[in-house]
């Protein structure tokens, strides 16, 4: 079944600066790749999603692009605020009915 | 617009006690997902429903967990008997579509088991 790693587990920016979150899968057939944010005491909120016919999408500050060949997607936050604090999980699917395997999450802190 | 609601938010209980935790997804959503959350394995996808119809449920962990859905707008997940071990954050999540269409969770349970 399919594999997610997920690194780094905790990640330090200075407010403004950039973060990257990068994760692998196992599966070839896995084609939807979910970014999820998760605040405390709450639930993880989508942010982003990418599916395997695009290599690359943006939505303001935030991208994820994606290397179907090396199996491995990317999630990118530019110019990092104090709101973006929080657990980011990357995870991946395939076909309609395969399950979703969240990777085991990036703790994010943003330094003042 | 309403999200996923979850009850209760918190529940303690003792060892050997049924737990039932329920679920009411978003209106015209029509796949439901129940995830377990812990430090030591992440989020588990533990089952989940299509139309009411239970797809997949590999990921419950025994025969003590149960999940239903009698209908499109109300779910349960029930452990009976509950042991210290089940001590986990509990989500629902809805989608519409299948599994692989982006899901929106609510808030969760916080079970404790003493």
């Amino acid at each position: 079944g399919e594999n997610v790693e997920q690194h780094p587990s905790t990640l330090s920016v200075q407010e403004g600066d950039s973060a990257v979150i990068k994760c692998t899968y196992s599966d070839s057939a896995s084609n939807y790749f979910p970014w999820y944010k998760q605040e405390l005491g709450k639930g993880p909120q989508l942010i982003i999603d990418i599916r395997s016919n695009v290599g690359e999408k943006k939505d303001q500050r935030i991208a994820v692009t994606l290397n179907k060949t090396a199996k491995h997607f990317s999630l990118h936050i530019t110019e990092t605020q104090p709101e973006d604090s929080a657990v980011y999980f990357c995870a991946a699917s395939g076909n309609r009915d395969d399950k979703i395997i969240f990777g085991k999450g990036t703790r994010l802190h943003i330094l003042p | 617009d309403a999200g996923v609601i979850q009850s209760p938010r918190h529940e303690v209980t003792e060892m050997g006690q049924e737990v039932t935790l329920r679920c009411k997804p978003i209106s015209g959503h029509n796949s439901l997902f129940w995830y377990r959350q812990t430090m030591m394995r992440g989020l588990e996808l533990l089952i989940y429903f299509n139309n009411n119809v239970p797809i997949d449920d590999s990921g419950m962990p025994e025969d003590r967990f149960s999940a239903k859905m009698p209908n499109a707008s109300f779910s349960t997940l029930k452990i009976q008997p509950s042991e210290p071990r089940d001590s986990a954050v509990y989500f629902c999540a809805s989608s519409y579509g299948p599994i692989n269409q982006p899901q929106h969770f609510g808030d969760g349970t916080r079970l404790s088991i003493l």
